[in-house]
């Protein structure tokens, strides 16, 4: 399985919104809604952002948000703060009953 | 409160099998639907999937590593633990476990753990 393909870097700048792009195939992203965000910040574990595409665990902010269109996932974060700049990763459940991880993307605030 | 820590060697020689156990706390994996996965990262790259042991002891493993790797569970004990066989440099990685709810969810993660492999 290969790993989901996410933009290497994106930025934004405090206030505004961005979006984070995950592609993979009907055998993964588009074919389950099994698809999940973390966020990391260096030197720490990952953080569940959003699981299940759209949800958010208890704690997260309403600012980060997910969905889906074909093969494609993403996350937007509105109202982009300094504590948003981190790393954000996005895993799928796959046909093969496995896990697949994206590459990640590296966030900055202008 | 769900706790996980993960423990195991920091350094091992090529060819050597690494041995790593995922301590944890706050829940049970005797109870229908929790799982424990495996997940590692290579210093400044993207997380990699490894393994997953579900309450029912099913087992998961990332296809490309599938020959190398096993993951076990003493539910008494409360860990799980993962074996990668014919270790590499290019496995030096922090390893990570993690509390896996729902579909492919891990919520609950470890602190994680470096590995490094070199002669």
């Amino acid at each position: 399985q290969s790993a989901l393909t996410q933009p290497a870097s994106v930025s934004g700048s405090p206030g505004q919104a961005i979006t984070i792009s995950c592609t993979g195939t009907s055998s993964d992203v588009g074919g389950y809604n099994f698809v999940s965000w973390y966020q990391q910040h260096p030197g720490k574990a990952p953080k569940l952002m959003i699981y299940e595409v759209s949800n958010r665990p208890s704690g997260v902010s309403n600012r980060f948000s997910g969905s889906t269109s074909g093969n494609t996932a993403s996350l937007t974060i509105s109202g982009l703060q300094a504590e948003d700049e981190a790393d954000y990763y996005c895993s799928s459940y796959t046909s093969s009953t496995t896990l697949v991880f994206g590459g990640g993307t590296k966030l900055t605030v202008l | 409160q769900i706790t996980l820590k993960e423990s195991g060697p920091t350094l091992v020689k090529p060819t050597e099998t690494l041995t790593l156990t995922c301590t944890f706390s706050g829940f049970s994996l005797n109870t229908r639907g929790v799982g424990v996965g495996w997940i590692r990262q290579p210093p400044g790259k993207a997380l990699e999937w490894l393994a997953l042991i579900y309450w029912d002891d099913d087992k998961r493993y990332c296809p490309s590593l599938k020959s190398r790797l096993t993951i076990n569970k003493d539910t008494s004990k409360n860990l799980v633990v993962l074996t990668m066989t014919n270790m590499d440099p290019v496995d030096t990685a922090t390893y990570y476990c993690a509390h896996r709810w729902g579909m492919a969810v891990f919520d609950y993660w470890g602190q994680g753990t470096l590995v490094t492999v070199s002669s």
